[in-house]
């Protein structure tokens, strides 16, 4: 079946760097795909759309400039934490529309901690 | 996006069936009816959805009640696998974006 893929499953960097996570689609295309952050014991909050070609569409109160998306081809996009601090620690999923019965994939997740 | 209300937490003994409820009053006509379900550390996974009549596929069936206000996942036998949490979601037929309630934590027991 469809698989989507994110990479990295973890990662830990110092307060102020900036991080990129990749979510892609392995045997589909893409032309939409979501991301979400997931704070520890609670459920998934969506930050935003990811538009391939086009800007992406964030939730209210998802700050654009802090988590940069990018949707470069059918099967990559990327988001981008930057300037990141500890209370961006969180985990972060992405998804896309692929299956023939209209559901979604989910990503595996990427565990960011900010130290 | 319309809401549903899920119970916190539901417990079962493995190799019993499992009916999770989820109440949905708002419901709109254009909206169908997901269940995912989450495991520990892991991204959401599809379980089943439904329109209005009931669903069965190899993970479980979908129960719909007839005004629609009300849904039920049913888990055949649950085995210690499927303790996760369980997600019941709105999805406007235009759209593919899904917005996550508190959902149903289960807990299967040997």
């Amino acid at each position: 079946g469809a698989v989507v893929s994110q990479h990295p499953s973890r990662v830990i960097c110092k307060s102020g760097t900036s991080v990129k996570i990749e979510c892609r689609s392995l045997d589909f295309q893409a032309t939409t795909m979501f991301w979400y952050r997931q704070f520890p014991k609670q459920s998934l909050m969506l930050m935003a759309t990811s538009n391939e070609g086009s800007k992406a569409t964030y939730e209210q109160g998802v700050e654009k400039d802090k988590f940069l998306i990018n949707h470069a081809s059918l099967t990559l996009s990327t988001l981008t934490v930057t300037s990141a601090h500890p209370e961006d620690s969180s985990f972060y999923i992405c998804s896309a529309a692929g299956g023939w019965r209209g559901e979604l994939f989910f990503g595996e997740g990427s565990r960011l901690t900010v130290l | 996006d319309a809401k549903t209300t899920q119970p916190n937490s539901m417990e079962s003994n493995e190799e019993e069936p499992v009916h999770l409820p989820c109440n949905h009053s708002t419901i709109s006509g254009t909206d169908y009816i997901h269940w995912y379900r989450q495991l520990p550390s892991q991204g959401p996974e599809y379980v089943i959805h439904g329109l209005t009549s009931n669903v069965n596929n190899r993970m479980a069936s979908l129960a719909i009640a007839e005004d629609r206000k009300s849904s039920t996942l049913i888990l055949h036998r649950a085995t210690l696998r499927d303790a996760a949490v369980y997600y019941c979601i709105l999805r406007d037929g235009g759209t593919d974006k899904l917005i996550f309630g508190t959902g149903t934590r289960l807990q299967v027991f040997p």
